[in-house]
């Protein structure tokens, strides 16, 4: 597609309840970052994936987070057992090759946990 | 790691006044700069970067400067607009890092 999509654009769960948040980047990205933003905050750096290399998951929170990218496209970010810290905007964002230059950012995922 | 600090946290202009809004970072090998877009609601877009290779790069009415000794650079808003009212991240990375590291965003209001 012509952008990074996200989904879904908003999603409210109950406490304890697991959620997956769905990102497809811009064809032919090799990178994709997931960044947590929290209401008034800056973005916070969650996992990174670069083609086939292991991913750089130094950013997640706690063990309660995962990430998966398949075949080099879509990427889904899990988050087990929610709490109400976890509510924040989740946005992906994919890059043409091995560097951080010029992310282009999706829309985000408005998750609250009530 | 990096570490990127951001002043300041809310700027209020009057129209046509410029604006101006600081970032520092820690790591010396940090050689790329990015500044971002956040309208509210809105996803962030880039706006302008800058390489450790150039001290200052301009586009119409934005300009960023780059001080690599003293580790800061700057945002610069000339004849402020309205449109222009948004919350405005700078960033900071080194290749090795491969990711950026955001400031903590600078709410900028242009006053008619």
């Amino acid at each position: 597609g012509a952008g990074v999509s996200q989904s879904p654009s908003n999603k409210v769960t109950e406490k304890g309840k697991d959620v997956e948040l769905r990102c497809d980047p811009i064809s032919g990205h090799t990178a994709l970052y997931w960044y947590r933003q929290s209401l008034g905050q800056g973005l916070e750096f969650l996992i990174y994936f670069q083609g086939n290399s292991a991913p750089d998951k130094s950013g997640l929170p706690s063990d309660r987070f995962s990430a998966e990218r398949t075949g080099g496209s879509v990427s889904t970010l899990t988050i087990q057992r929610t709490q109400q810290e976890d509510s924040a905007v989740y946005l992906c964002a994919s890059v043409t090759g091995e560097s951080s230059y010029g992310y282009t950012f999706g829309s985000g995922t408005r998750l609250t946990v009530v | 790691g990096e570490n990127v600090e951001q002043h300041p946290s809310t700027l209020s202009v009057q129209e046509g006044d410029s604006a101006v809004i600081k970032c520092t970072y820690s790591d010396s090998a940090s050689n790329y700069f990015p500044w971002y877009k956040q309208e509210l609601g809105k996803r962030p877009q880039l706006i302008i970067d800058i390489r450790s290779n150039v001290g200052e790069k301009k586009d119409q009415r934005i300009a960023v400067t780059l001080n690599k000794t003293a580790k800061h650079f700057s945002l610069h808003i000339t004849e402020t607009q309205p449109e222009d009212s948004a919350v405005y991240f700078c960033a900071a990375t080194s290749g090795s890092a491969r990711q950026l590291t955001f400031g903590s965003g600078t709410q900028l209001t242009v006053l008619p």
